[in-house]
Parts: C-alpha cells; sequence; structure tokens
C-alpha cells in the first residue's frame, strides 16, 4: 500500500521563477493538504483540495496555486519566488475533508530560493 | 491569537528516563488533537489522536497523550523513552466545523535521548 509520494525531493530556484511540486496521495484517499515548514517551524497550512476544488485556504499569498487532478493527486505552484519561500513542502492526504480525518504526510519537498 | 504553544523547544534525556512534552492550544470550539512525530530522515507520522472520549489516548511505540480541557492541555508522555525516540514532535489540533481538516501545529520539540 503506498502511501503519499511527492516530486521532486529537492529544487533550486532562483528569485522571480516559478515552481510546480506533486503529490500523489495514499491509495484510497480523496483529499489532500499542502502545507509549508520553515526551518525551526511547524508545518503551515496552505490550502486543501477536495474534490478538485480549493476547500480552504491560510494565510498565503496568490502566488500560491495548486489544482487537483480526478486521480486525486495534486499540484502545488508557486509563483514570482521570494527568498522567503524556501521551506520544505509537505502534502498530505486524507480519506475525506472533515477534522477527523487523519492526514497522512508525505516526505516532502526541499526548495530552496537563491 | 489562536495558537498551538510547545513550550520545550529541545529536551535532552538518557535512555529509561521519563518524558512529558507539553502542549496548549488557544483555539475555541470543539477541538481534535494529535501527536505526529517525525525521525530524522523520515516523514510526519502520526502518533496519537483524541477526538472524544476517555480524555487519555494511546498511541504508538509507547507513547499516550492526555486531554485536559480545563487547561486547553494534550500533553504526551511517555514513562521510559529509548535512543530511538530521538525525533521532532508536533502537536497539532484541528477545529470542528468551519475550517475542515486544517491542522494547525506548535513550532516542534526536538528530543534528544543519550544511550
Amino acid at each position: 500500500d503506498a502511501g503519499v509520494t511527492q516530486s521532486p525531493t529537492h529544487l533550486i530556484k532562483t528569485r522571480g521563477q516559478q515552481v510546480t511540486l506533486r503529490c500523489s496521495p495514499k491509495s484510497g484517499h480523496d483529499t489532500v493538504s499542502w502545507y509549508q515548514q520553515a526551518l525551526g517551524q511547524g508545518p503551515q497550512f496552505i490550502f486543501q483540495y477536495y474534490e478538485e476544488e480549493e476547500r480552504q485556504r491560510g494565510n498565503f499569498p496568490d502566488r500560491f496555486s495548486g489544482h487537483q487532478f480526478p486521480n486525486y493527486s495534486s499540484e502545488l505552484n508557486v509563483n514570482a519566488l521570494l527568498l522567503g519561500d524556501s521551506a520544505l513542502y509537505l502534502c498530505a492526504s486524507s480519506l475525506g475533508e472533515q477534522s477527523t480525518d487523519t492526514q497522512y504526510f508525505g516526505p516532502g519537498t526541499r526548495l530552496t530560493v537563491l | 491569537a489562536q495558537s498551538v504553544s510547545q513550550h520545550n523547544h529541545h529536551v535532552i534525556l538518557s535512555e529509561a528516563a521519563s518524558l512529558e512534552l507539553g502542549c496548549n492550544y488557544s483555539y475555541g470550539g470543539t477541538v481534535n488533537l494529535f501527536w505526529y512525530v517525525q525521525y530524522p530522515g523520515q516523514h510526519l507520522q502520526l502518533l496519537l489522536k483524541y477526538f472524544s472520549g476517555d480524555p487519555l489516548v494511546k498511541g504508538i511505540k509507547g507513547f499516550e497523550a492526555e486531554f485536559i480541557k480545563s487547561k486547553f492541555s494534550f500533553n504526551l508522555r511517555k514513562p521510559s523513552v529509548q535512543w530511538s525516540d530521538t525525533a521532532e514532535y508536533f502537536c497539532a489540533v484541528s477545529v470542528r466545523g468551519s475550517t475542515l481538516g486544517r491542522l494547525y501545529f506548535g513550532r516542534g520539540t526536538q528530543l534528544t535521548v543519550w544511550p
């Protein structure tokens, strides 16, 4: 039973560039959430996708956007990268979007912006 | 402000010592509570969770946590730690209602266990 997978593992970009991160949920899960984890901090919620729609969003600018595909996989896009976007980006999947639905995390994508 | 607080940023223990990591939250309404662990080089894993019922919940690897509603706390405990418990521990909260499955995390506690 495959867990949550993310690609790429590491990524180096320069300021102003755009980046796309990918996530495949755990088998049978239909909901994907994205989190940003800065060094020394806990994960911060970016947004959650369910039924191919963004269901809720955290306090992140519009430069952060996403998409969920019919097979429940998801992408996170960040435009006009800033140095402060350097972080570990985590994808979590769950069966359902409710607060009691346990989220399972992937290994993350480490983004470095130079 | 709404938050999840983990007051101990780094805890150092010897093997067989007892562990208690504090977690306090400030969200109103009905909450669900979680402890996640991140072992070196691995992804976040769920240790235990509390939704309702018995406020003392048991998780994997001998961990347990107690929900004290009056103190807005959900402290993690283990009677005897092992070297393999060295990891970063995150307390998280979700709020029933409008925020659906959004998790609010504390900043984490790094636990180092010396053999």
